[in-house]
């Protein structure tokens, strides 16, 4: 089945500095690359998707790129803010497995005054 | 509109007893998924439902564990005999359609701890 692994495990930027977020997967036929944010105590929030038809998708200060031929994915956070510490969760899926999302294990994100 | 619920938000239970946890999709969402969430870790998923069947119950860890739809909304996670190592986060999340990759709404989830 889909292995994603993510990486760093905990990441600390300073407040306006970017902040990058890497995932690897296995499948190659997963087609569907989400990127959920989780502040403590709450549900996990989706902020970005890339489907496997693009490269690159942008969302204000946000970005995700996806290499599939390394399978691998990255979330680029620019201008980082106080409010963007959480914890961030890549995932992966595909329609031949009904879309369940194989997650990583998560980055904890501190941005720092 | 209202978004995914979970009941209860905590549950606390003791070696051995059965658990029920309950999942309110968004209305109107054919897709529901359960998944685990053990501290510090990601989100391992155990059962995809579309509609009130489940074609995916491959994440289930054991046959202590069972799920069930009824009238493809609510949906009802069982955990028989509960161990030690049940304690988590349950999550649940629902899609407008399964099988294609639509955006998963995830609940705010149960905490789970046996003692």
């Amino acid at each position: 089945g889909e292995n994603v692994e993510q990486h760093p495990s905990t990441l600390s930027v300073q407040e306006g500095d970017s902040a990058v977020i890497k995932c690897t997967y296995s499948d190659s036929a997963s087609n569907y690359f989400p990127w959920y944010k989780q502040e403590l105590g709450k549900r996990p929030q989706l902020i970005i998707d890339i489907r496997s038809n693009v490269g690159e998708k942008k969302d204000q200060r946000i970005a995700v790129t996806l290499n599939k031929t390394a399978k691998h994915f990255s979330l680029h956070i620019t201008e980082t803010q106080p409010e963007d510490s959480a914890v961030y969760f890549c995932a992966a899926s595909h329609t031949g497995t009904a879309s369940k999302l194989t997650f990583g294990t998560g980055t904890r994100l501190q941005v720092t005054l | 509109g209202a978004g995914v619920s979970q009941s209860p938000s905590n549950k606390v239970t003791e070696k051995g007893k059965d658990v029920e946890l309950r999942c309110d999709p968004i209305s109107g969402h054919t897709a529901l998924y359960w998944y685990r969430q053990s501290l510090g870790q990601g989100l391992e998923f155990l059962i995809y439902f579309q509609g009130n069947s489940a074609p995916d119950k491959s994440g289930l860890p054991s046959d202590r564990f069972s799920a069930e739809r009824t009238g493809g909304s609510v949906s009802t996670l069982t955990i028989q005999r509960t161990q030690q190592e049940d304690s988590a986060v349950y999550l649940c999340a629902s899609s407008s359609q399964g099988g294609v990759a639509y955006e998963q709404y995830f609940g705010p989830g149960t905490r789970l701890t046996v003692t």
